[in-house]
């Protein structure tokens, strides 16, 4: 039972164009959600994150859409630059797991072509 | 402060033989985890620590065991590999934030990628 949901493998932009990754939980307990990129042969690095309090949360070029009723988060990246390319993961937890436990998707595989 | 890391890089094990990935971390984080990350099935916790002698499983803890004796150290054994733990594995760590919702935010090393024939 996959809890957090990328059902996007691949997704090509053109450079300067924005991005817009996908995320859908089905866990009502999670509160806490996070994206990390990772680069071929690296560890994930975190990105930006937001709490069930927000509904958006912005970091530079990248910003964090929560919708709540839907279950639904998405990530923006504008304007997309070449160095994006890399896989997304979001990934989710709920506040009592206090860092411990997160639960990852699938993750997007982001190609920005200049 | 080296962050995390991970040894070996590579391995490669014959069905039924034992190892331990190796992690440490020198940024004296509470929480430590072990993830496997397949084609598809993105990154999936395996077992996950939040403090010294206290560990708990996560999504697919079977085939594995960990321990946690200090606070820098989070080794995971393979006790009998089967060729569907070939995988890349990786270590992360965090640190409670301030705040209500603390802080997530995990730091992972390079990972371990690992070939059971």
């Amino acid at each position: 039972d996959q809890q957090v949901k990328q059902n996007s493998p691949s997704l090509s932009v053109q450079e300067g164009r924005i991005s817009i990754l996908n995320c859908d939980y089905t866990n009502s307990m999670f509160d806490y959600f996070l994206w990390y990129k990772k680069y071929p042969a690296e560890g994930p690095t975190f990105l930006i994150s937001i709490s069930s309090i927000k509904d958006k949360n912005e970091d530079g070029r990248f910003t964090v859409f929560l919708n709540k009723s839907a279950k639904h988060l998405s990530l923006h990246i504008v304007p997309s630059q070449p160095g994006d390319s890399a896989v997304y993961f979001c990934a989710a937890t709920a506040f009592y797991n206090q860092g411990g436990k997160l639960i990852f998707g699938q993750g997007t595989e982001l190609s920005v072509k200049p | 402060n080296a962050g995390v890391t991970q040894t070996p890089k590579f391995q490669v094990l014959k069905t039924g033989q034992s190892m331990t990935l190796q992690c440490a971390q020198d940024m004296n984080h509470e929480y430590m985890s072990w993830y496997r990350q397949d084609p598809g099935m993105g990154l999936r916790l395996i077992h996950y620590s939040v403090g010294a002698g206290i560990t708990d499983q996560g999504e697919v803890p079977n085939g594995y065991n960990v321990s946690r004796s200090t606070t820098e150290d989070f080794p995971l054994r393979l006790l009998s590999a089967a060729p569907s733990q070939t995988s890349v594995y990786f270590c992360a760590s965090s640190s409670p934030g301030q705040g209500a919702w603390g802080s997530h935010e995990q730091y992972f090393g390079p990972g371990t990628r690992l070939t059971v024939t």
